[in-house]
């Protein structure tokens, strides 16, 4: 079955502070896709990255990067210089293809990044 | 701008009063889903669709049921809902299957007395 653990419930950081959320996935598949999101306190989910299960090259966006290992199935993501702005609960999901079809998003419990100015 | 948008935003309604939060998208997406979000419990999904008139149960869909007429519409139906069905409800949809990012809409909450 997939599964997605995020085991840091909550994180504070001070603002400029690197701050690195984890992500630990499990699944059968050998073709599966990993994702980000961000939900702010105003509660949207905001899309933030996809990776597929070949492409273990990592990727930087600005301040935002993911650091993608199959040989420990993690999908860590670092944010560099933090801001208050990032004050948000992030969500990492894997998604496979199941027999019907159905390629639902299964979410880990998320991280609440705190940034204090 | 592209987006799925949902209404209402919020709602307050008592048991047994039927509701129907909708849903629509402008990108002329072929997966749509809804899932709800509760503390501990995370994002579920209730129901999906993969394409006009495809659906089916994802992995909590006691209590709901859905529709897919047209594809830019995916409503969530709650025929007589219960204290147990408040939650966060999102809408999300995607060009087609696994490989491409959910979208998601600004999210419904629903408070049932």
């Amino acid at each position: 079955a997939q599964k997605v653990t995020q085991a840091q419930t909550e994180i504070s950081v001070v603002e400029k502070e690197d701050v690195t959320l984890d992500c630990v996935y499990e699944t059968r598949d050998t073709t599966y896709y990993l994702f980000w999101y961000k939900q702010p306190p105003s509660g949207e989910l905001v899309f933030l990255i996809r990776r597929n299960s070949f492409d273990e090259q990592n990727e930087i966006s600005g301040r935002y990067s993911w650091n993608f290992q199959k040989s420990t199935s993690s999908f860590n993501f670092t944010i560099t210089a933090s801001q208050v702005v990032d004050s948000a609960v992030y969500f990492c999901a894997l998604s496979e293809v199941f027999f019907s079809g159905n390629t639902p998003l299964v979410f880990g419990k998320g991280t609440r990044l705190s940034v204090i100015a | 701008e592209a987006q799925v948008t949902q209404n209402p935003r919020y709602l307050i309604t008592v048991t047994g009063k039927k509701l129907t939060v909708t849903c629509s998208q402008n990108m002329n997406h072929e997966y749509m889903s809804w899932y709800r979000q509760d503390p501990g419990l995370g994002l579920r999904q209730i129901y999906y669709s993969m394409n006009v008139e495809v659906t089916d149960k994802g992995d909590v869909p006691e209590g709901y049921k859905v529709s897919r007429k047209e594809k830019r519409n995916f409503p969530l139906i709650l025929e007589s809902p219960s204290p147990n069905q408040t939650s966060l409800y999102f809408c999300a949809s995607s060009l087609t299957g696994h490989r491409y990012e959910q979208y998601f809409g600004p999210g419904t909450r629903l408070t049932v007395t």
